[in-house]
C-alpha cells in the first residue's frame, strides 16, 4: 500500500504561486494520484487527479515526473481562501484509500 | 447528479452509550462506501470501507463497526461510545473505479462526554 509524505505546514502570501510536494516512493502501476482540498468542520474536496506528465485545470495544476514517485500540486495566485490542509492520496490499484498527514497551507495577506 | 447525506451534523453522548451515524448515496449505484474519522487536528483515518451490500472491510481494531443494509446505505454503530471515539466522522463514497475519486459528506462531529 502506498504511503504518501508531505510536509506539515506552509506558509505563503496572496498572489504567490504554491508548490506542495507529495512524495510516494511504493506506487503501484495501476495508483492514481489525486489531491485533496479540506477546510475546518468540512469533508475533503476533489482538486485534480493525474497519472503521469502534467495535469492542469481551472484551480490547479498537477506535475508528476516519470518514474511517479512523488507529484507537485501547483495552486497559482493563491488567496486567503485558499488557506486549508491540502491530501495526496494515492489509490485505485485496491479500494482501500488511505490518507497521509496532509498540509496545512497558511495564506497571509 | 450524485449527492450523499450524513446525519446527524453534531452529536454529543455520554461514555458508554450506544451511536448510530447513517450516511446515504442518492443518483449512483453500487459505490464503494467509506467511513473516515479526524481527531482535533489531524489527519483522516480510514475505519471502514464496502464495496458491496454486506460486505465490509475494517481497517482499525476498535469497538465501531459498519453495516451496509442496502446498497446506496452506510451505517456507523457502537454498542458503547468511549472518550476517545470524539471526533469529525465522515462519510464517502466513490464509483469503485481504478481512477478513484471521493466524494465526501458534511460530516458529524461527535463529542463523548
Amino acid at each position: 500500500l502506498a504511503k504518501t509524505t508531505q510536509p506539515i505546514s506552509m506558509d505563503s502570501y496572496e498572489g504567490q504561486e504554491v508548490n506542495i510536494t507529495c512524495s510516494h516512493n511504493n506506487i503501484a502501476t495501476n495508483d492514481y494520484i489525486t489531491w485533496y482540498q479540506q477546510f475546518p468542520s468540512q469533508g475533503p474536496r476533489f482538486i485534480i487527479q493525474g497519472y503521469k506528465t502534467k495535469v492542469t485545470n481551472e484551480v490547479a495544476s498537477l506535475f508528476i515526473p516519470a518514474d511517479r514517485k512523488s507529484s507537485t500540486l501547483s495552486l497559482p495566485r493563491v488567496s486567503l481562501s485558499d488557506t486549508a490542509v491540502y491530501y495526496c492520496l494515492i489509490g485505485g490499484a485496491t479500494n482501500k484509500l488511505i490518507f497521509g498527514t496532509g498540509t496545512l497551507l497558511a495564506v497571509q495577506p | 447528479s450524485q449527492t450523499i447525506h450524513q446525519w446527524p451534523a453534531t452529536l454529543v453522548q455520554p461514555v458508554g452509550s450506544p451511536l448510530s451515524l447513517e450516511c446515504t448515496v442518492e443518483g449512483t449505484s453500487n459505490p464503494n462506501l467509506y467511513w473516515y474519522r479526524q481527531a482535533a487536528g489531524r489527519g483522516l483515518q480510514l475505519l471502514f470501507y464496502s464495496v458491496g451490500i454486506g460486505q465490509i472491510s475494517s481497517e482499525v481494531p476498535q469497538n465501531l463497526s459498519a453495516s451496509r443494509p442496502q446498497d446506496r446505505q452506510f451505517i456507523l454503530s457502537s454498542k458503547k461510545l468511549l472518550l476517545s471515539d470524539s471526533g469529525f466522522y465522515l462519510c464517502a463514497w466513490s464509483l469503485g473505479r481504478v481512477e478513484e475519486k471521493l466524494f465526501f459528506g458534511s460530516g458529524t462531529q461527535l463529542s463523548v462526554l
